[in-house]
């Protein structure tokens, strides 16, 4: 069965310091998405990209995030200058279309030191 | 955008049949019901999702209310790998469609 895959699986790094969290969605789905769980917490809608843009980003994806899809197979998550309160999990998600389900990836841990 | 309301939490014997509920009365005709599950440690997994008629598929079934207030997730014979917590979600945002997480129900399984 087709999976998103998510690298790296944890990723530890120093406050401040940049982050790119990477993630191949399924191949023939055409909207991508990020969430994230801070431990205990619910999982938060960070925000939607079709067809090569930001479609809606929720007040959390603010100027210190960016995402990207460089080629035809990568998604990308990028953090500029990490914080303490980003450390969480992060899931990325893909779709086909409208009326379809969304497959989640493993997510990456990431910690912030 | 229409949201949904679910127990908090549900206890099931293994090997028995679980229905899960969920109110969604101000449900809008183009949205999708969404069943997601997430288990300890892990990331959501899709379940099942509906539009006005009932669904089945390998991991579960979806009834949904005639007037599509409300759906019930059948799990046909709950094992101790079901325990997690579910969560029923109406996409927002059009075409797009963000899935924005509740509290779910805790689903504990007992042997």
């Amino acid at each position: 069965e087709p999976e998103v895959t998510q690298t790296p699986s944890h990723q530890v790094t120093q406050m401040g310091q940049e982050v790119i969290l990477r993630c191949v969605p399924i191949s023939n789905h055409l909207y991508f998405y990020w969430y994230r769980q801070i431990l205990g917490q619910k999982v938060e809608f960070l925000v939607s990209f079709y067809n090569n843009e930001i479609s809606e980003k929720s007040e959390i994806f603010d100027d210190q995030f960016s995402v990207e899809r460089p080629d035809g197979s990568n998604f990308t998550l990028k953090i500029r200058s990490t914080k303490l309160e980003d450390s969480a999990m992060y899931f990325c998600a893909s779709r086909q279309g409208q009326g379809n389900g969304y497959t989640f990836g493993s997510g990456t841990r990431l910690t912030v030191v | 955008d229409a949201k949904t309301t679910q127990p908090n939490s549900m206890e099931s014997n293994e090997e028995e049949p679980v229905h899960l509920p969920c109110n969604h009365s101000t449900i809008s005709g183009t949205d999708y019901i969404h069943w997601y599950r997430q288990l300890p440690s892990q990331g959501p997994e899709y379940v099942i999702h509906g539009l006005t008629s009932n669904v089945n598929n390998r991991m579960a079934s979806l009834a949904i209310a005639e007037d599509r207030k409300s759906s019930t997730l059948i799990l046909h014979r709950a094992t101790l790998r079901d325990a997690a917590v579910y969560y029923c979600i109406l996409p927002v945002g059009g075409s797009q469609g963000n899935l924005i997480f509740g509290k779910g129900t805790k689903l504990s399984v007992k042997p």
